[in-house]
């Protein structure tokens, strides 16, 4: 089945730089990759993602590139801000089904 | 629109008491709903999907037994924990699925936090 590795666990950055998050899958028939932002106690949220037929997205500030060759997907913020302090997850849908396969999880915390 | 609520959001009870999660989506009807369980600091663990009107298929090491699932219309799913003990404790999340373009894209629900004394 499906594998998902996410790196860093952790990331620290400074207000106003640029966070990126990495990802790769194993199942190279995953055709869809989303991105959740979750605070503390709270719900995931969809912010980005990206279909398997497309190499980059951007909306604002977050963009997200896809190498297919590579089976890996990164989530790029720019102008990092206190309030993107979250935990990010990456995902991957195999076509077998349309479950999610979550990463473990980026915790970034962006200090003012 | 794809709002997807989640009741109650909190919830104590004492050792061997069973436990009912109700997952509704608001302003779509999902064919499919999925149930996750979050331990602190870690990712989301899927446990099991439910499509509408059938069986659920539950996740390799996940008891249906212990986690009775219903999904009785296209927007209500329903999670029971029975005979729920201090292990089962967790961060519980529903989403529903919605057709995106080709893609069914997953909106969750904002979680229950169960206690088991």
């Amino acid at each position: 089945g499906e594998n998902v590795e996410q790196h860093p666990s952790t990331l620290s950055v400074q207000e106003g730089d640029s966070a990126v998050i990495k990802c790769t899958y194993s199942d190279s028939a995953s055709n869809y990759f989303p991105w959740y932002k979750q605070e503390l106690g709270k719900r995931p949220q969809l912010i980005i993602d990206i279909r398997s037929n497309v190499g980059e997205k951007k909306d604002q500030r977050i963009a997200v590139t896809l190498n297919k060759t590579a089976k890996h997907f990164s989530l790029h913020i720019t102008e990092t801000q206190p309030e993107d302090s979250a935990v990010y997850f990456c995902a991957a849908v195999p076509t077998s089904g349309q479950k999610l396969v979550f990463g473990t999880g980026t915790r970034l915390l962006v200090s003012p | 629109g794809a709002v997807v609520s989640q009741h109650p959001s909190r919830v104590i009870c004492k050792s061997g008491t069973s436990v009912k999660i109700e997952c509704r989506s608001l302003d779509f009807q999902a064919t499919t709903m999925f149930w996750y369980r979050q331990f602190p600091k870690q990712s989301l663990m899927l446990m099991a999907t439910s499509n509408e009107g059938s069986k659920a298929t539950y996740e390799q090491g996940v008891e249906k037994d212990k986690f009775l699932i219903n999904h009785a219309s296209l927007t209500l799913s329903t999670l029971t924990v029975t005979s729920a003990h201090p292990e089962d404790s967790s961060f519980y999340i529903c989403s529903a699925s919605r057709p995106v373009g080709d893609t069914d894209t997953q909106y969750f629900g904002p979680g229950t936090r169960l206690t088991v004394l």
